[in-house]
Parts: C-alpha cells; structure tokens; sequence
C-alpha cells in the first residue's frame, strides 16, 4: 500500500522561510510532486522531483531523498498570496502516471 | 486555451438521485482521471483514463462509472447518489505519464442530501 505524512498545519510569518515536510512509503518510486491549493481552487502544480537532491524555482525549491522516503517544499520570502495548502504527491509504479496524494499541509501566513 | 473545465460547479441532489459530471481538456492530452477531495483528506482518485475506450479504476471507484469516447471528455456518472458521496470532485489530464504535471479543472461541488 501506499503512505504519505505530511504535517496537518504550519504557520509562519510574511518574509520568514518556512520548509513543509513530506514521508513516504510506497510500492516502487516514480517521482514526487508538490501542488500549491488555495481555498476553494483548484491544485496547481509547483515542482517535481525524481532523483535526489535539491530542485529550485524561485522563491521555491523541492528537496528529494528516495533512500529516507523523504521530500521538503521550502518556501522563502514568506508573501501573504502563500497562505494555502500544500499537497505531496508520489507517483509509485512505473506503468500509468497515476499519483497518490498525502491529505495536504494548510499554511498559514501572518503579517 | 481553456485547459481543464468542469460543468456543473455547485449541484444539491437528493439520496437515490443520479448525475453526471462533465470534464472537458482541451490540450489534446492523453491521460484523464477523476479525484473526489474531502475536507481534511486529500485527493483520492476514482478513475482514471489513458486514451479514449481506455479506463480503469482508481482507489474509490464504488458508486462512480466512467466513459471516455473522446480524447477531450471524461464524464464521471454518480449513480444512486448517497450521502458519502458530498464531496468536491477534481477532473485532471495530463499528456502522458512520467514527469508530466496534471492539470486540475476547477472542480464541481456536490451536495448530497
């Protein structure tokens, strides 16, 4: 079976770094996802992973360990727009790109 | 470009009641699929597509049918609606597997009573 912990909540302060957590236990590894959900919206996609180390968008960089099972989201230079939920997914098996998703981390940015 | 679009966005139905949801891509993407949120939950996939005639189950497909006669629609048919079916459904597609991203409609809020 397929499982994946991420922390329920997190709050944080506008211009602070904060870094979201993600674990993994899955029947084979195919790559990790991270979406950004605001309330009421849609997912939207924010990084892929698929080999270890650290990938970087902007303000926004996804770190990868496949031995640890082990994902971080950091997000710097905290912007009140970034108060949303954040969704770890894993896409597990080599066949169909189907992903599982964890239940998602709400953040909460304050002034 | 609309990308992913759902119809309707809010729907009230009473117990027995039936439905369908309405998907439509137009990225002339392969893979479609079919995800229920619930508050707290995550998003669990019901069924999914990988071509037009092409569907399987997904995690949660008990009370759900699918089609997929074209590349560019996916309905998703709620037959029986029961109260454990509330819940605000994603449509998704994608161009392929492997690293390619899903796209999400903007969703369809279902109130099953």
């Amino acid at each position: 079976g397929q499982n994946i912990d991420q922390p329920t909540e997190m709050t944080a302060t506008e211009g602070a770094i904060v870094q979201i957590n993600c674990t993994y236990q899955t029947s084979g590894f195919n790559g990790l996802f991270w979406y950004q959900q605001h309330a009421g919206e849609a997912p939207t996609f924010l990084s892929y992973n698929v080999l270890d180390g650290l990938e970087e968008k902007g303000r926004f960089s996804s770190f990868l360990s496949r031995s640890k099972g082990y994902s971080y989201l950091l997000l710097k230079e905290l912007q009140m727009k970034d108060s949303a939920s954040y969704l770890c997914a894993v896409r597990a098996n080599s066949g169909y790109s189907t992903l599982t998703f964890g239940k998602g981390t709400m953040l909460l940015v304050s002034p | 470009n609309a990308g992913v679009t759902q119809t309707p966005k809010f729907r009230i139905l009473k117990i027995g009641q039936s439905m369908t949801l309405q998907c439509t891509q137009d990225m002339n993407h392969n893979y479609m699929y079919w995800y229920r949120q619930d508050p707290g939950m995550g998003l669990k996939l019901i069924y999914y597509s990988v071509g037009a005639g092409i569907t399987d189950k997904g995690e949660v497909p008990n009370g759900y049918n699918v089609s997929r006669s074209t590349t560019e629609d996916f309905p998703l048919r709620l037959e029986l609606a029961a109260p454990s079916q509330t819940s605000v459904y994603f449509c998704a597609s994608s161009y392929s597997g492997g690293s390619e991203t899903q796209y999400f409609g903007p969703g369809t809020r279902l109130l099953v009573l």
